[in-house]
């Protein structure tokens, strides 16, 4: 049972340009989304997050966007560059504080130079 | 850089054997989480603690699986009588507790022959 979903397995930009990554919950219980990166043979990384009493959150060249409504977030890049291209998971929790992490399957983004 | 350490980083096993795994939280954590990473999937939770306590393990295998996090050392994550499908990529995440930002070690790559 799925309840985080990233349907898109691959997404290919051109350096300077915007990168979108998309994500989808089931779960309305989920209060607290992150997204991290990962680097083959190393462990994630983490990115950015929000709350759910937001409806985005910006760090630098990475925006996170909460559509509660819609059950969804998207993860926006500007200007994409080559050292994002990595593999790019959505994850949820349902409580504020330490609570266990649902992960999608992740995004494997390619900046092309 | 006292990050989340794990080790071994790679650990190959015969069928039967058993895998012991390590993970050294960050300093100042005290909430240490398991997930498991199976080829082509995200990462699936396993198991949360606290010092001496076991939180949430409903991630877990009911058999064969185990994980302690004493009041000195490091977490263990131990498979017993290993087999094949337990191959995976095994990552330590700790945290506060105050925030839900959960930082990942490198993990372990568990081969069973």
């Amino acid at each position: 049972d799925q309840q985080v979903k990233q349907n898109s397995p691959s997404l290919s930009v051109q350096e300077g340009r915007i990168s979108i990554l998309n994500c989808d919950y089931t779960n309305s219980m989920f209060d607290y989304f992150l997204w991290y990166k990962k680097y083959p043979a190393e462990g994630p990384t983490f990115l950015i997050s929000i709350s759910s009493i937001k409806d985005k959150n910006e760090d630098g060249r990475f925006t996170v966007f909460l559509n509660k409504s819609a059950k969804h977030l998207s993860l926006h890049i500007v200007p994409s560059q080559p050292g994002d291209s990595a593999v790019y998971f959505c994850a949820a929790s349902a409580r504020a504080g330490a609570n266990n992490l649902f992960f999608g399957t992740g995004t494997r983004l390619t900046v092309i130079p | 850089n006292a990050g989340v350490m794990q080790n071994p980083r790679h650990l190959v096993r015969r069928r039967g054997q058993e895998a012991r795994l390590r993970c050294s939280p960050m300093k100042g954590h005290s909430h240490v989480y398991w997930y498991r990473q199976l080829p082509e999937e995200g990462l699936k939770f396993m198991v949360y603690l606290q010092k001496e306590n076991i939180i949430d393990e409903s991630g877990m295998p009911k058999e064969r699986f185990s994980a302690e996090f004493p009041k000195e050392g490091p977490s263990i994550l131990r498979i017993q009588q290993v087999v094949r499908g337990d191959s995976a990529a095994y990552f330590c995440a700790s945290s506060s507790g105050l925030f839900n930002e959960q930082f990942f070690g490198p993990g372990t790559r568990l081969t069973v022959l």
